[in-house]
């Protein structure tokens, strides 16, 4: 099966921190993501990558930075963390070039961020 | 990508069928039909997807409306682990390139003993 690891299930962290979670897959995957998970928002997709060292805007990438140096590592950067960035943060990983038909998305168990 | 409407939860019981519906009147040829589901506390995982004709796998059954405006999941004997929110999304796949799914809100499937 695969396997995505984030590194922390819980994170407490102070405003004006410099935050990093960490995301880790077995599967040789060309494809990682981070979303943002909120009460009465759904998910909301933050950066993703298709490859080492590229890397995509999703729909709410301010605020945040990646870094992909390794094809099964994933960072998500809070550069300078803010209440408002309290949230539950999933990762997510999938294979393929195309989003085709037999593409599916693994995803974390999740990092619950606490931003004090 | 075009843009689904699910109850937002539904109840069923134990052992019994459960008819998850979703309506996507906006969708494209090319869109594929996406369900994933999120159990207390983890992360979504896949469960099943399909274009036209309808699906079935170990986990649910998708079955697709022939306008293909509407679809539905079908959990043919649900179980208190089916507890969960699911997931209805399409996903258009004619530009390539990976750019992830949008989850809406979902429908959230209480299953009572």
């Amino acid at each position: 099966d695969v396997k995505v690891t984030q590194s922390s299930r819980y994170l407490v962290k102070r405003t004006g921190e410099k935050v990093f979670l960490e995301c880790v897959q077995d599967m040789d995957h060309e494809n990682m993501f981070w979303y943002r998970q909120d009460p009465g928002l759904g998910l909301r997709l933050i950066y993703f990558s298709y490859d080492v060292k590229m890397k995509e805007k999703g729909d709410i990438p301010e605020g945040y930075s990646v870094s992909r140096e390794k094809k099964e590592r994933f960072s998500l950067i809070l550069e300078s963390a803010s209440t408002n960035q309290t949230s539950m943060y999933l990762c997510a990983s999938s294979t393929g070039s195309a989003w085709a038909t037999n593409e599916k998305l693994f995803f974390g168990s999740g990092t619950q961020l606490s931003v004090l | 990508d075009a843009k689904t409407t699910q109850p937002n939860s539904m109840e069923s019981n134990e052992e019994e069928p459960v008819h998850l519906p979703c309506n996507h009147s906006t969708i494209s040829g090319t869109d594929y039909i996406h369900w994933y589901r999120q159990l207390p506390s983890q992360g979504p995982e896949y469960v099943i997807h399909g274009l036209t004709s309808n699906v079935n796998n170990r986990m649910a059954s998708l079955a697709i409306a022939e306008d293909r405006k509407s679809s539905t999941l079908i959990l043919h004997r649900a179980t208190l682990r089916d507890a969960a929110v699911y997931y209805c999304i399409l996903r258009d796949t004619s530009g390539g390139g990976a750019d992830g799914l949008t989850f809406g809100k979902g429908t959230h499937l209480i299953i009572q003993p």
